[in-house]
């Protein structure tokens, strides 16, 4: 139990495009999803909380216009990079908390790289 | 803010030996500290976990120990195999209200064969 994906796992994209990363929770209903940046050799670092039907809540120095979450269903949040530049090259993990519980579960992760 | 220090940064360790994490919290209030285990190109994943009213758990060959006093939290592997190597996280939470975790800066454990 508690498995939760992401796709695509990787992803190329040139400079200016959009990227969309799908977040979603298979076997269990998660009321709140994370999103993390990951870069090399480094620990995870928290962007966005995302509770499922309101608006993110995003960590100091992340631009939420930047990086759109949406969270429409308990298991299902997408987080969508826009205008991506080299500069958000990175390792994106989402996780999902069970309700009720504190645990948090990763998904695999997304390695976006903009050319 | 709240912090959370993780030492050593790299450990290598002979298999069959044991390897001991540790990780220092700032915030009293955290009250849930898990433990992620990440392999290369994966996400995290959840290995043991342990909340304050607790000083110890043990599963298998793992365990973890909390001292709330002195806000420290240690990760024990025994009898360590190669399949051990990853890098591991601590990280300290809450169990209400925001749920955020604050994570640890990871080790990396090698098991030499």
């Amino acid at each position: 139990g508690a498995v939760v994906s992401q796709h695509p796992s990787r992803v190329i994209c040139k400079s200016g495009t959009s990227v969309k990363i799908e977040c979603r929770s298979l076997d269990f209903q998660a009321t709140t999803m994370f999103w993390y940046r990951q870069f090399p050799k480094k620990s995870l670092m928290l962007m966005a909380t995302s509770n499922e039907g309101s608006k993110a809540t995003y960590e100091q120095g992340v631009e939420k216009d930047k990086f759109l979450i949406n969270h429409a269903s308990l298991t299902l949040s997408t987080l969508t990079v826009t205008s991506a530049h080299p500069e958000d090259s990175s390792f994106y993990i989402c996780s999902a908390r069970s309700t009720p519980g504190n645990e948090q579960f990763f998904g695999p992760g997304t390695r976006l790289t903009v050319l | 803010g709240e912090n959370v220090e993780q030492h050593p940064s790299t450990l290598s360790v002979q298999e069959g030996d044991s390897a001991v994490i540790k990780c220092t919290y700032s915030d009293s209030a955290s009250n849930y500290f898990p433990w992620y285990k990440q392999e290369l190109g994966k996400g995290p994943q959840l290995i043991i976990d342990i909340r304050s009213n607790v000083g110890e758990k043990k599963d298998q060959r793992i365990a973890v120990t909390l001292n709330k006093t002195a806000k420290h939290f240690s990760l024990h592997i025994t009898e360590t195999q190669p399949e051990d190597s990853a890098v591991y996280f601590c990280a300290a939470s809450f169990t209400s209200g925001t749920y955020k975790y604050i994570f640890g800066t990871g080790t990396r454990l090698k098991v030499l064969a």
